[in-house]
């Protein structure tokens, strides 16, 4: 089955520490994205890729990077310069959107994390 | 930056009953989508209305596209309980499948 697949389920961060969220898609997708959701909210970007060895910044990617050395993978790191990090993040895979006929995102089911 | 609101921010129904959640959006769009989300789960793509587009079913779902008053809505007919979920608008402006979502609505369907 084909999908997406973000680890941990849960993850603790203690302060001035560095953690790193893993996206791994077996869609053969081109683009990627990372969103971050606090409760009760919509989801913000925070960063994404269309190719692999190319990404961009979207709303809130101050205190965060990525890399995207591989097309199935996407791993997203929260720096210890993100000061509220508390959050569910989410990784989403899609075709190229091509010409403004837009593709569907497809979701992994999330990354808890939590300040100890 | 939020480009879409959702409209009622939760909504409590019985079964059988239909669902219609409203989108507002603040500039001009390429496509507009739509998505559920169950709790503590990430989400699931129910439909993309493009820009010229008016409506489009799927199923029980029937999406409208208002481009003059930059507005779309959602119904969902005869809603069943397993329909309980937070539904997201979601709008791409700038081409790359970049998408901003919406504040959702909280949907509850009850037996």
């Amino acid at each position: 089955d084909g999908g997406i697949t973000q680890s941990p389920k849960y993850l603790f961060r203690k302060e001035g520490q560095n953690v790193t969220l893993s996206c791994e898609q077996n869609l053969n997708h081109d683009a990627m994205y990372w969103y971050r959701q606090d409760p009760g909210q919509g989801l913000r970007l925070i960063y994404y890729s269309q190719i692999v060895n190319d990404f961009q910044k979207g709303d809130i990617a101050e205190g965060y990077s990525v890399s995207r050395e591989k097309k199935e993978s996407f791993p997203l790191t929260v720096t210890s310069a993100q000061k509220n990090p508390t959050a569910f993040y989410l990784c989403a895979s899609s075709a190229p959107g091509t010409g403004g006929f837009g593709q569907p995102q497809h979701f992994g089911d999330g990354t808890r994390l939590s300040i100890l | 930056s939020q480009q879409g609101e959702e409209d009622p921010q939760a909504l409590s129904i019985q079964e059988g009953e239909n669902a219609t959640m409203n989108c507002s959006y603040k500039t001009s769009i390429n496509n507009l989508q739509w998505y559920r989300q169950n709790s503590g789960r990430g989400l699931v793509h129910l439909i993309l209305i493009r820009s010229n587009e008016r409506e489009k079913h799927s199923g029980r779902l029937r999406v409208t596209l208002d481009t003059s008053k930059k507005s779309s809505s959602l119904l969902i007919t005869a809603s069943r309980a397993a329909d309980t979920a937070s539904y997201f608008c979601a709008t791409e402006t700038g081409g790359g499948n970049k998408l901003t979502f919406g504040t959702g609505t909280q949907l509850k369907v009850e037996l």
